[in-house]
């Protein structure tokens, strides 16, 4: 199994909603990611996962909360998001850090 | 970080070799070299990684010159589905920053 699987493949939300993003991947990897990408542009890195502890923050706004519950399974929580947010939410999960990336199908924000 | 230079785009037709260059003069002696394809709303997939001379796989190859300032992804006999966004990567295999991208090939193959 070489797939990474995210859940919702879209979400429409309002600025007040809460809601979560979730990625699982079942090889093994100890590394997870998240990035985030707007149309036309590449992925922008947001949060690394290093056996199951953040390791990177890219500066990320609070709004955006990450958690790796277990090594298989890594969420983003939203909150109080804005507009521009929008976008492509990607997760990827590696041997360990820096090694090749599996990524998911994505998660299609919009936020209204 | 190393930075890495793209041609923005490139056009192609079917059949014929496709050879996308990634300039990178600032690489580091432990830096990777990564190539990365993604379709529109798919998340990127993994091509090729080497560190010198040549990789060679199912899909592509990689020619890295002996300086490892820039790099040259081979795709042999392009088809229409191989229309796609390519980056190139360039960081340690132990660090974060092989996975920081940059700013990809548009390649576009006609019939």
């Amino acid at each position: 199994d070489t797939e990474v699987t995210q859940t919702p493949k879209h979400l429409v939300m309002g600025m007040t909603n809460k809601k979560s993003l979730k990625c699982e991947q079942h090889m093994g990897h100890r590394a997870m990611y998240w990035y985030k990408q707007k149309a036309k542009k590449p992925p922008e890195l947001m949060f690394v996962y290093s056996y199951e502890k953040l390791s990177i923050n890219e500066s990320v706004p609070s709004r955006f909360s990450p958690e790796c519950p277990n090594s298989s399974l890594l969420n983003l929580h939203l909150h109080a998001l804005q507009p521009e947010d929008s976008a492509l939410y990607l997760c990827a999960s590696s041997q360990r850090e820096n090694t090749e990336a599996f990524f998911g199908q994505g998660t299609r924000l919009t936020v209204v | 970080l190393a930075k890495t230079t793209q041609p923005i785009s490139m056009d192609s037709y079917e059949g014929q070799e496709v050879n996308i260059t990634c300039s990178h003069n600032n690489i580091a002696t432990n830096d990777y070299i990564t190539w990365y394809q993604q379709f529109p709303s798919q998340g990127p997939r993994f091509i090729i990684q080497g560190y010198k001379t040549k990789v060679t796989n199912e899909v592509a190859s990689l020619f890295i010159p002996a300086d490892r300032k820039s790099s040259t992804l081979s795709l042999p006999r392009v088809s229409l589905s191989d229309t796609a966004v390519y980056y190139c990567l360039v960081g340690l295999n132990s660090g974060y920053s092989t996975l920081t991208f940059g700013k990809g090939t548009m390649l576009l193959v006609s019939p």
